[in-house]
């Protein structure tokens, strides 16, 4: 099956402690995005990655980082320099830019 | 700041109404157009892409008018699972702000 997959579905992380986010697809997009979404609020776009070995900062992009080493892979790592990190983070792929966009399940991270 | 705009609801409505969704997007150069419905606690799915033309998918119609820069959503015979927070997409070009630009969606809550 083609798809987008996230893990973990949950993930619950220590103050000062940093943590990666998977972000997987197999549809052949070129196109990645991170978005966070705090409850009752929109997608807040993170990073995005048009191609390998690139990416652009988008409006959240302090206390995260990236890596786009592969096609199908685009994981993100919440640094403990995120002030606030507790939030749902979706993952997205699209075949270009402007296409239609697919979303993995999310992760739920929850700072302790 | 490219934006999309849309009103956040709730929008409340009896089993079978017809319920009409607007947004409007600031950057004119938008080429593609989307909406997306979210489930509560759930990744945001696609529904339909919006062409210039107009197009229908079953109860669902989508609209787009450029002069104006807004699109439309209309859902006819409400059901009760059409509940959902509806996303309206507009893609960007240029910018920082990534590829596509969501609106913070408008909840609808279909009642029996």
């Amino acid at each position: 099956d083609g798809g987008i997959t996230q893990s973990p579905k949950y993930l619950f992380r220590k103050e000062g402690q940093n943590v990666t986010l998977s972000c997987e697809q197999n549809l052949n997009h070129d196109a990645m995005y991170w978005y966070r979404q705090d409850p009752g609020q929109g997608l807040r776009l993170i990073y995005y990655s048009q191609i390998v070995n690139d990416f652009q900062k988008g409006d959240i992009a302090e206390g995260y980082s990236v890596s786009r080493e592969k096609k199908e892979s685009f994981p993100l790592t919440v640094t403990s320099a995120q002030k606030n990190p507790t939030a749902f983070y979706l993952c997205a792929s699209s075949f270009q830019r402007d296409t239609e966009a697919f979303f993995g399940q999310g992760t739920r991270l929850t700072v302790v | 700041r490219k934006e999309v705009e849309q009103d956040p609801g709730p929008f409340n409505v009896p089993e079978g109404a017809t319920v009409a969704f607007n947004c409007t997007y600031s950057n004119s150069a938008s080429q593609s157009f989307f909406w997306y419905r979210q489930d509560c606690r759930k990744e945001p799915k696609l529904l339909m892409s919006v062409y210039s033309s107009g197009n229908e998918d079953g109860r669902f119609t989508a609209q787009l008018n450029r002069a104006s820069q807004y699109i439309s959503l209309l859902i006819r015979d409400s059901k009760l699972s059409d509940s959902a927070t509806y996303l309206c997409v507009a893609s960007n070009y240029g910018g920082s702000q990534g590829n596509l630009i969501f609106g913070k969606g408008t909840k609808l809550s279909v009642k029996p």
